[in-house]
């Protein structure tokens, strides 16, 4: 069975704090993703690691910083965001397809729903 | 570029009703299709997957098969439940290549 897991599950932050989610998963995948999701949308894409090298930025604002310490772990480092950035978070991972082409197949965490105040 | 289309919703069935969800796409080349199901305050969970034509997923009584022809992947399941409630999203990835959703169709089944 394939499994990520997020936390915290729920993060509420003022607009000053720094916080950070984390995502952890033992599938052996080389691949893994930051979403963000906002309410009745689908998931948007942020970043992408692939063999703990950043290989996707979409664009995303540097208040929002990723890090992948192993390939185990992939974390999101939060700091002076804006109440719009309030929305569901969702780590994801998926083996490599060798060369750097990333998997097919992508599996995604129960997400941690983030409110800034 | 690659889209998906899929109807929009919400979709209000009964118990033990048929549903369909329509998926539509536009893709260059071969790519591998999804669809993911997000229950109420849950992350995403693929529901299944086909990764050429004419394949057939299927997973907990959902089916959907990648028709090249048609550039389709409709989501149909025979009988439906309450637990069934959710919203499903249609999804395409060509290889090497990033995930593409269609907006997500949510389903609500009443007893």
């Amino acid at each position: 069975d394939t499994e990520v897991t997020q936390t915290p599950k729920h993060l509420v932050m003022g607009m000053t704090n720094k916080k950070s989610l984390k995502c952890e998963q033992h599938m052996g995948h080389r691949a893994m993703y930051w979403y963000k999701q906002k309410a009745k949308k689908p998931p948007e894409l942020m970043f992408v690691y692939s063999y703990e090298k950043l290989s996707i930025n979409e664009s995303v604002p540097s208040r929002f910083s990723p890090e992948c310490p192993n390939s185990s772990l992939l974390n999101l480092h939060l700091h002076a965001l804006q109440p719009e950035d309030s929305a569901l978070y969702l780590c994801a991972s998926s083996q490599d397809g060798g060369q750097g082409r990333l998997s097919n197949t992508i599996y995604f965490g129960e997400g941690s729903w983030l409110t800034v105040v | 570029g690659d889209s998906v289309t899929q109807m929009e919703g919400p979709v209000t069935l009964s118990e033990e009703a048929f549903l369909t969800i329509n998926c539509t796409y536009t893709a260059t080349g071969y790519p591998s299709l999804f669809w993911y199901v997000q229950y109420p305050g849950e992350g995403l969970q693929l529901l299944l997957k086909a990764t050429k034509a004419d394949d057939k997923g299927s997973n907990k009584g959902f089916e959907a098969t990648y028709r090249k022809e048609t550039t389709s992947f409709h989501l149909e399941k025979g009988s439906v439940q309450v637990s069934d409630s959710a919203v499903y999203f249609c999804a395409l990835k060509p290889a090497g290549n990033k995930l593409t959703f269609g907006g997500g169709t949510r389903v609500l089944v009443k007893p």
